[in-house]
């Protein structure tokens, strides 16, 4: 357990519907990020936060795709409008303020997105 | 960030030393080669990471060639619980926002 929690672990959803996905990072860490992994790719970024605002984003978060961390603690992924292509494994990772040159991520376990 | 390649899979021994190879022949001076691994159904753990020195944790050792254009990640005594992709990562400018690319990486198998 890296101390990094997503909910839910596993999502069904219907095309066309909306989903919504949350983490929490470990405590102290300022810096969140989320990526997406589909079987047998290495994960892709998403979108980066440094406490909350949002700092950069991937040109894989097309405008269905919102996130949000709105006190600089938890954040939250929504899906608008599900396709069958958004079927993937969502991944959150923290890392601590900058204090050292280090890219030490420390990720969760993910949420696992079927679109039906 | 410089391209690294690894091959899609390996097997070792329980209790061999895996040596994995990574391939990243345009590394520039000032990147870093950091390692991560998946165990099935989790999230990318991090392992071990270098500039120029070989390094050593207590997960693993890394070795870098002297004109880094490869590595190695060798975790020493392997077991089941090793079962793992792992991936090869060259970082520029650690410490920053950058994010993490990940390429397919290496299935290791650990055989009993």
């Amino acid at each position: 357990d890296t101390g990094v929690s997503q909910d839910p672990r596993h999502k069904i959803t219907k095309r066309g519907q909306n989903v919504t996905f949350r983490c929490d990072p470990i405590s102290e860490h300022n810096r969140l990020y989320w990526y997406r992994q589909t079987l047998g790719q290495g994960p892709e970024f998403l979108t980066y936060f440094q406490n909350e605002a949002q700092l950069e984003k991937s040109r894989l978060l097309s405008d269905r795709f919102s996130a949000e961390r709105p006190k600089g603690s938890f954040s939250t992924l929504e899906i608008q409008r599900t396709e069958q292509g958004d079927s993937a494994m969502y991944l959150c990772a923290s890392r601590p303020p900058f204090r050292q040159l280090n890219e030490k991520l420390f990720f969760g376990s993910g949420t696992q997105l079927s679109v039906l | 960030d410089a391209k690294t390649t690894q091959p899609t899979s390996m097997d070792c021994a329980e209790g061999r030393a895996a040596n994995l190879p990574c391939n990243h022949s345009t590394i520039s001076g000032n990147e870093y080669v950091y390692w991560y691994r998946q165990i099935h159904s989790q999230g990318p753990q991090y392992i071990i990471h270098g500039l120029k020195n070989n390094e050593t944790n207590e997960m693993a050792s890394l070795i870098i060639t002297e004109d880094r254009k490869s590595s190695t990640l060798i975790l020493p005594h392997a077991t089941l619980r090793d079962t793992a992709v792992y991936y090869c990562i060259a970082v520029r400018e650690p410490g920053s926002a950058r994010q993490l690319t990940f390429g397919s990486g290496t299935q290791l198998t650990v055989l009993p």
